[in-house]
Formats: structure tokens, C-alpha cells, sequence
């Protein structure tokens, strides 16, 4: 089975500031990962995502991720954070050909972007 | 337009009571999901619907009953509720196994 750790459950941050949020996973096969967003009183929405090919990912907002597969790991990153970026992230994992279909994810981390 | 509705967006009720959420999605999806998120934000997949056919159920208790009557609309009913029904239930559609679209979650809290 696969699984997700976020260990981090909050990210204080002052706006402009670079951001790193981590995420390792565990799981035997290949796997593609994603990472989701969710604002505050709103559903989640895909920042990006991993299939295969290019192990950095560019998606939404300005953030980015690297899948990091000897380190078993798919942090994500953005260079300077804006206040609107305030919410809740979770990466989350699934075994191909599942894609989105079976997702598994982390116990999301909570970034605090502040003036 | 709302791509994933869900309805109520909260709901409060009583222990052993019967209750039911509701879900539609406009975007022509043809798979639906349920997730549940506890109180320690673990998000989990509860069921899901492809062509109103159930495809996957995982390992959730006998009192929550997903009902599909078309491909737009994914319920969730749960019998006799227990406190530790408590949390917020997501619904999500996507086309096969492509990008999945959540709703913005109906909080159940039990009392």
C-alpha cells in the first residue's frame, strides 16, 4: 500500500519569502503524485501534478515540485509567496493506471503567509 | 457555475439518526468519488462510481450507502450515525482516471 507524510503540519512564512513544503511518500511500484490546494471554505484544486517524464513539475500560482525518486520524496516549492497563498496543501499519491482515481493523501501542511 | 456542488455544506445532527449529502457534478464526468477528511485533516477515499457502477468501496462501515441514480449525481447516506462520523465529506468527479474535481466539502458534525 501506498502512503504520505507531510511533516511538516505548519508553514510560517513572511510574504515574498521562498516557501519549501515537504512531501516523501512510500509505495513499492511507480507512482504519480500530485500536489492539491484547498482555501479556506473551498474544495481542492490540483496545483500540479507528476505522471512521468521531467521530474520538475511546473503548475499554478507559481509553484513548482521535483520528484525526488531515490529520496522517495515530491517537495514543493515557490520563490516568493503572496499572502493569497495562505491555505492548506496536500500532496497525494496514486498507483498507475489509477491516476486520480484511487488517491491517497498526506495530512496536509498549512502555510501562513504573513506581511 | 459550480463544477462539484455538494449539499448541505454543513450539517449538524444527533447520534443514530439517518442523513444524507448530496452531490452533483455538470462537467460530463463520468466517475465520482467520495473522500472523507477527519479531524487530524487525513483525507481518505471512501467509494467510487464509474457509469453509476460502484468500482471502488474501501473498507467503509455498512451504515454509509453511496447511491448514483445518474452519472451527474453521487449521494451519500448514512444510517444511525455515530460520533465518529464526525468530519468533512468530499465529493469529486473526474473523466476516467484524468483530473479530479473536488466539491467544497459538507462538514457532519455528530452530537
Amino acid at each position: 500500500a501506498q502512503s504520505v507524510t507531510q511533516l511538516d503540519s505548519q508553514v510560517p512564512v513572511f510574504e515574498e519569502a521562498p516557501v519549501e513544503l515537504r512531501c516523501n511518500y512510500s509505495s513499492s511500484v511507480s507512482v504519480y503524485l500530485f500536489w492539491y490546494v484547498q482555501y479556506p471554505n473551498q474544495g481542492l484544486q490540483l496545483l500540479l501534478k507528476y505522471l512521468s517524464g521531467s521530474t520538475l513539475v511546473k503548475g499554478i500560482n507559481g509553484f513548482e515540485a521535483e520528484f525526488n525518486k531515490s529520496q522517495t520524496s515530491f517537495h514543493l516549492r515557490k520563490p516568493s509567496v503572496h499572502i493569497s497563498d495562505t491555505a492548506e496543501y496536500f500532496c497525494a499519491v496514486s498507483v498507475p493506471p489509477a491516476g486520480f482515481q484511487k488517491l491517497v493523501f498526506g495530512t496536509g501542511t498549512r502555510l501562513l503567509v504573513s506581511p | 457555475d459550480t463544477a462539484v456542488s455538494q449539499t448541505p455544506k454543513y450539517l449538524v445532527t444527533q447520534m443514530g439518526n439517518d442523513k444524507s449529502i448530496k452531490c452533483e457534478q455538470n462537467l460530463g464526468h463520468d466517475t465520482m468519488y467520495w473522500y472523507k477528511q477527519d479531524s487530524k485533516k487525513f483525507l481518505k477515499i471512501m467509494f467510487s462510481y464509474n457509469n453509476k457502477e460502484l468500482i471502488i468501496n474501501e473498507t467503509v462501515p455498512n451504515r454509509f450507502s453511496p447511491k448514483s441514480p445518474d452519472k451527474a449525481h453521487l449521494n451519500l447516506h448514512i444510517n444511525s450515525l455515530e460520533l465518529g462520523d464526525s468530519a468533512v465529506y468530499f465529493c469529486a468527479s473526474s473523466q476516467s482516471n484524468r483530473r479530479a474535481f473536488f466539491g467544497q466539502g459538507t462538514r457532519l458534525t455528530v452530537v
